[in-house]
């Protein structure tokens, strides 16, 4: 398996852009994780997915962030209209509930807003 | 928020020596993990304690749970400069199906050849 798949690996915009990450999960794989990692705040989990359906999205910044995951083996973040201060390291995980081998990150997404 | 909050935030010791990290967190948890996370990298699962277990070993790691002072501990023993990283405690306080697990800002740890 390649893991969890992450694209774009570096992502330079315009403030007031739209900004689409994309995710592919582990094949197998119910649960999926959007994380934001910065300096100042560390890890923050977005929202995640169980089995396709948003379970918990509390995390999510406001409005101008939503995500999807139209079936089991992707996933998007999108960020409009984005803002200099959503640039971040963007992390997708997955997992399969139910086990203990934690969570398998993808390499991330590294968003800077001008 | 988090949950988990490591110590030392930064650690560097020479290679051969042991590095020893804590971790503190707040509310009861299902289990604990660590994970590692080499710069400009995803972070990597390295082990995880179930909150019934006391101490867990992997190779050259050694984790220690204590839930009634709501802590836990990472010991790498003999390092190496490949273990030159940021370690992560992550806390699964999954209730009712909702399933979290929170990070710690972590420890910077490196090893000098």
């Amino acid at each position: 398996d390649a893991g969890v798949i992450q694209s774009p690996r570096h992502e330079v915009t315009e403030m007031g852009q739209e900004v689409t990450l994309r995710c592919k999960p582990i094949s197998g794989h119910n649960s999926l994780f959007w994380y934001r990692q910065t300096m100042m705040r560390g890890l923050e989990l977005l929202i995640y997915f169980n089995n396709n359906v948003p379970i918990d999205d509390s995390g999510m910044p406001e409005d101008r962030f939503s995500a999807k995951m139209p079936n089991a083996s992707f996933s998007t973040l999108k960020i409009q209209p984005s803002e200099p201060r959503d640039s971040a390291v963007y992390f997708c995980a997955s997992s399969f509930t139910g086990t203990v081998g934690g969570y398998t990150f993808g390499s991330g997404t590294r968003l800077t807003v001008v | 928020s988090q949950q988990g909050e490591e110590d030392p935030q930064a650690l560097s010791i020479q290679e051969g020596e042991n590095a020893t990290m804590n971790c503190s967190y707040k509310t009861s948890i299902n289990n604990l993990q660590w994970y590692r996370q080499n710069s400009g990298r995803g972070l990597v699962h390295l082990i995880l304690i179930r909150s019934n277990e006391r101490e867990k070993h992997s190779g050259r790691l050694r984790v220690t749970l204590d839930t009634s002072k709501k802590s836990s501990s990472l010991l790498i023993t003999a390092s190496r400069a490949a273990d030159t990283a940021s370690y992560f405690c992550a806390t699964d306080a999954t209730q009712g199906g909702s399933e979290k697990l929170v990070f710690g800002k972590g420890t910077k740890l490196t090893v000098n050849p």
